[in-house]
């Protein structure tokens, strides 16, 4: 099963717009939720993370909104560039060490 | 510091054939993964190795698969009798508090 679900599959934005990708998770024990950014070619690297005691994180023009009830989690990107065009993956683990379970992610295009 | 790194960085192999990919981790780093990629698809969890401790392996697909660590640092995925459904990027990463940093991956295709 889909422990992780994410969307939208993929999402153009305008230069200067707010991108906003969902994710929602089901096991209620996952602890750690991380951001990755994924350019062609490359692996995946750490965008931003939180945990469930905040209900919201920043970082630059990178958001983090956390609903514990709702099972939910969100990224914002604001004034995105074109140089923010990648694929986006959220995940979920339980304990920071342990493995991650990933959404399918989301291939956000920023337009000039 | 150097990064994860991984190889080779691109894999052409024929099907029926076994195959192996490296990982070297960030130095000092305890933890060490393999998660596959594949076309349209997130990271699927492959293994995982923390320190001297008995690896997580409930990812592995199927008994084709294998992984070792030797001395807590390098570690090879082997891939054996290799089958089209296996083609995707091999990706591997390090932590040593949390944090995974994830190599480049190697590129699997079976012909």
């Amino acid at each position: 099963q889909q422990q992780v679900k994410q969307s939208p599959q993929s999402l153009i934005v305008q230069k200067g717009g707010i991108s906003i990708i969902n994710c929602a998770y089901e096991n209620t024990a996952f602890d750690y939720f991380p951001w990755y950014q994924q350019f062609p070619g490359k692996g995946p690297a750490l965008l931003i993370a939180i945990r469930p005691d905040v209900s919201e994180k920043k970082e630059g023009r990178f958001t983090i909104s956390f609903n514990k009830s709702a099972k939910q989690f969100s990224l914002h990107i604001m004034d995105s560039q074109p140089g923010d065009s990648a694929t986006y993956f959220c995940a979920a683990s339980k304990g920071g060490s342990e493995k991650l379970v990933f959404g399918k992610g989301t291939k956000l295009t920023v337009n000039p | 510091g150097a990064g994860v790194s991984q190889s080779p960085s691109n894999k052409v192999t024929e099907k029926g054939k076994d195959v192996e990919l490296r990982c070297d981790p960030i130095s000092g780093h305890t933890a060490l993964y393999w998660y596959r990629q594949s076309l349209g698809q997130g990271l699927e969890f492959l293994i995982y190795f923390q320190g001297n401790s008995a690896p997580d392996k409930s990812g592995l697909p199927s008994d084709r698969f294998s992984a070792e660590r030797t001395g807590g640092s390098v570690s090879t995925l082997t891939i054996q009798r290799t089958q089209q459904e296996d083609s995707a990027v091999y990706l591997c990463a390090s932590s040593l508090r949390g944090t995974q940093y994830f190599g480049p991956g190697t590129r699997l295709t079976v012909l």
